[in-house]
């Protein structure tokens, strides 16, 4: 069955580095997201990606992310200067936008556990 | 912007017992969907519904978006200790982006 992957699952960086997450979304689906739990928190969106732009971004997107498409599959979210409170499970996910059968379900990765010190 | 009330916060059962975990919308929902999440890891997708009186089940789990689509209701079945995790609604608004919305989640525990 197809699903999301996503490197590394476990990330461990000083502040202020730059860390890039990467995510290999569902092949035929067209939208990606990305988004961020903090430890005991809810989930909350970042940004969705479609046709090769960010169609959707949250006030917590700020100049300090971006994300990229640099091929037909992988999908990336960089942090240029890390904070502590850039510390939580960031979660990739992505849909066919009702265009496939399955709908518009959305489909998440297994994470990648990001620790700032 | 759309707020999502799960309840009950957590809950504890006895294997076996049915049970009911409620998903109450701010905003009319367009979409709404359920995941099961273990702690610490990846949310796995349980079912979407998306029009007033839907139900879906799988396996002992079902789901419903009541008719003014604003609250859906996720029902297991003689519940396992399988099931114990936390469990998410979350919320389409409408957008073409398909962004979701989460609750703060139900915890399931399971007793054997």
């Amino acid at each position: 069955e197809p699903e999301v992957t996503q490197t590394p699952s476990h990330q461990v960086t000083q502040m202020g580095q730059e860390v890039i997450l990467r995510c290999v979304p569902i092949s035929n689906h067209l939208y990606f997201y990305w988004y961020r739990q903090i430890l005991g928190q809810k989930v909350e969106f970042l940004v969705s990606f479609y046709n090769n732009e960010i169609s959707e971004k949250s006030e917590i997107f700020d100049d300090q992310f971006s994300v990229e498409r640099p091929d037909g599959s992988n999908f990336t979210l960089k942090i240029r200067s890390t904070k502590l409170e850039d510390s939580a499970m960031y979660f990739c996910a992505s849909s066919d936008g009702g265009w496939g059968l399955a709908g518009e379900e959305q489909y998440f990765g297994p994470g990648t556990r990001l620790t700032v010190t | 912007s759309q707020e999502l009330e799960q309840s009950p916060q957590s809950l504890i059962v006895q294997e076996g017992k049915n049970l009911t975990i409620n998903c109450t919308s701010s905003k009319t929902l367009y979409g709404l969907y359920w995941y099961k999440q273990k702690y610490g890891e990846g949310l796995i997708f349980l079912m979407m519904l998306q029009k007033g009186g839907e139900e879906k089940s799988h396996e002992k789990i079902t789901a419903k978006l009541d008719e003014k689509k604003q609250q859906s209701s996720l029902h297991i079945t003689a519940s396992q200790p399988s099931h114990a995790g936390i469990y998410l609604c979350g919320a389409d608004g409408g957008g073409s982006n398909y962004k979701l919305t989460f609750g703060k989640g139900t915890l399931l525990t399971v007793n054997p």
